[in-house]
Formats: C-alpha cells, structure tokens, sequence
C-alpha cells in the first residue's frame, strides 16, 4: 500500500492564480519532501520539510505540515506556465528509504 | 557539479533479452537509489545502496531485476529476462544521506519490451 499520496489525481489552472495540492502520509516520519516532474525530466526537490517544522517557504512556493493529522500541502502563488508538471510527497521514517506518492498532474494554462 | 547520469535514455528491447541501464551519481554522495515509474503504480522503490552495500532489493523485484554499485560513481540494473510489463521509466537517484536529504534524479531510461 501507498505510504504516501497526494490527494488529486489532475489540476488545471489559469496563469496567475494560486493553486494547492494536498499530501497525506500514514506513518510516522522524520522528513517530507515536494518534488515537481517536468515532462521528459526526473523528479527535482523543491522544499524538504522536517517533522519539527511546520512551514517552509521557497519563492512562490509554500509547504505546510500537520503531523497530527499526517498531512501536508504545498501551495503555489502566482502560477505560470512553466509550473505545468507533475508533482510528487514523499516521505521518510528514519529508514532512510523516501516512498513517494503517485504525484499530481497540475497544468497551468495561459 | 555534474548531476546524475542515466543511459542510454530510451532502450527497446525483444522479450526474454537482458538489458543493461547505467547510472553516475552526483560525486560524494553516499547513497544511490533506482525507481522504476509508471503512471499506475508511480515510483516503485527497486534497490537502494549506502556506501556501496546493498540496503534494499526491492521484494517483488528481485527475481529479474538486479542492481549492482560496483564503484561509488557507477551503477548498473540488470533486468533479465525481460517481460513486456517491464515497459516503464526507470530513475536513478542520489543524495548525501537518504531520504532524509534531498534526491538528485537522473533523467531516467525509458525502456520499451516489445
């Protein structure tokens, strides 16, 4: 079973506006990371978020973590075209092994 | 800093032939990790290595697939022999210390099994 997983499958917004996607995890962890994936490309990190944090910010980006409800959302402001990617949780326990979410496919239209 | 390197990037393959995938990691980091992608099943874990040892084969995967850090700058996947439903993305990762730190991803090899 999925340890971790955005809860949106697709999004589609309008260049400009906010958007956020939503990640819940089942397990205790020590870390949270966002990564986006652009087509043809590998994944690349965009906030690593520690269990004793509650925000972080990175540009336009925003992640938040709940660890009493094992959530997190990552909101970007302020959408352009070139955030059209997929975007990916993932988790780690100590295990030192991330189990990544199935991912969010945002597009961002112009 | 030269990233993580995957090739070839696109490899079709006959079923029941073995193939090959390569891998160069960032230089210094510790731990090497391969995923393979499909749009079902999204980053299934196949092997990981600390410090060149093996931490994790990947369960399921084993019996076909088999990952091997021969250095601390290569690494190699070996599925044989391959199967149709092998057809996917498979990713390369490497960071300084797990998960805990932030994955660098190669672009990743695309294989078809015909």
């Amino acid at each position: 079973s999925q340890l971790a997983e955005e809860n949106l499958w697709a999004l589609s917004v309008h260049e400009g506006e906010s958007v956020t996607v939503n990640c819940s995890y089942k397990t205790s962890i020590t870390a949270l990371q966002w990564y986006r994936q652009k087509s043809g490309e590998g994944p690349a990190q965009l906030i690593l978020i520690r269990s004793n944090e509650r925000e972080k910010r990175n540009g336009r980006l925003r992640a938040t973590l709940d660890t009493s409800s094992q959530s997190s959302s990552l909101s970007i402001t302020a959408t352009r075209c070139e955030d059209t990617a997929v975007y990916f949780c993932a988790t780690s326990g100590g295990n030192y092994k991330p189990t990544f979410g199935k991912g969010t496919s945002l597009v961002v239209h112009p | 800093d030269a990233g993580v390197t995957q090739t070839p990037r696109h490899e079709v393959a006959e079923k029941g032939q073995t193939i090959i995938l390569k891998c160069e990691p960032v230089s210094g980091h510790n731990d090497l990790f391969w995923y393979r992608q499909t749009k079902i099943q999204g980053l299934e874990l196949l092997s990981y290595f600390r410090s060149k040892s093996l931490m994790e084969d990947g369960g399921a995967f084993k019996d076909r697939f088999k990952a091997e850090m021969l250095n601390s700058s290569f690494s190699t996947l070996k599925i044989q022999p391959t199967e149709p439903k092998d057809s996917a993305v498979y990713l390369c990762a490497s960071s300084l210390k797990g998960g805990e730190d932030t994955l660098y991803f190669g672009a990743g090899t695309r294989l078809s099994v015909l």
